[in-house]
């Protein structure tokens, strides 16, 4: 257990339906990201966000909509999402503290859209 | 923009061999340098972390090295075991820090008993 869990760990959801992903993190840190895992390519990073304000969106299609209320929750809200937007989404965070600390990841909820 | 490649994609070896996974960078202005290890279906595990102004770390029986000028790094795995089995990844921090990483697609790694 690294101190970060994720909700669901697996999700099928048509490409109509909405759906949320729930992270929540027990490490008092003040940074929180989500990346998208797919097949044979890299770590997608999608947003960052400091202390509950986001700091990053790396062109993630709005379809995809992020929220934190705390530093300790992350959400990542779906809705009309495609085929190809089936992957493993990983929730991480970290303290923030310190340019050189490392990121803490969650297990990930695997999400097959039909 | 930094890109990361990790050679092999996959590796398979015996129990008790020793054995090197190499990571590749583009950009030699990286922050540090991170090896993780991910098990199927699973997170991310932290293994070892190196900051720019070092070389190498180590951790038990892993040892990550860095060397920005050739934009390479390695973590060597003594004595391998079954349980080593995994994903193993390698991510570049930027200027800014841990706060953004850049990954490779990572090594698949078996170990056969």
């Amino acid at each position: 257990e690294t101190g970060v869990t994720q909700t669901p760990r697996h999700l099928v959801m048509g490409m109509t339906n909405k759906k949320s992903l729930k992270c929540e993190q027990h490490l008092g840190h003040n940074a929180m990201y989500w990346y998208k895992q797919s097949a044979k390519k890299p770590l997608e990073l999608m947003f960052v966000y400091n202390f509950k304000e986001q700091t990053e969106n790396n062109s993630v299609p709005s379809r995809f909509s992020p929220e934190c209320p705390n530093s300790s929750h992350l959400f990542l809200h779906l809705h009309t999402l495609q085929p190809e937007d089936s992957a493993l989404y990983l929730c991480a965070s970290r303290s923030g503290t310190s340019l050189g600390d490392t990121q803490y990841f969650g297990p990930g909820t695997r999400l097959t859209v039909l | 923009k930094q890109e990361v490649t990790q050679i092999p994609a996959a590796l398979s070896v015996p129990e008790g061999e020793n054995l090197v996974l190499n990571c590749s960078f583009t950009d030699s202005a990286i922050y540090n340098l991170q090896w993780f290890r991910q098990d199927p279906g699973k997170g991310l595990t932290s293994l070892l972390l190196i900051q720019s102004s070092q070389r190498e770390q180590t951790s038990g029986r892993l040892n990550a090295s860095l060397d920005k000028s050739s934009g390479r790094s390695t973590l060597y795995i003594a004595a391998s075991q079954p349980g080593d089995s995994a994903t193993y990844l390698c991510a570049g921090g930027t200027q800014g820090g841990s706060e953004k990483l850049v990954f490779g697609k990572g090594t698949k790694l078996t170990v056969n008993p």
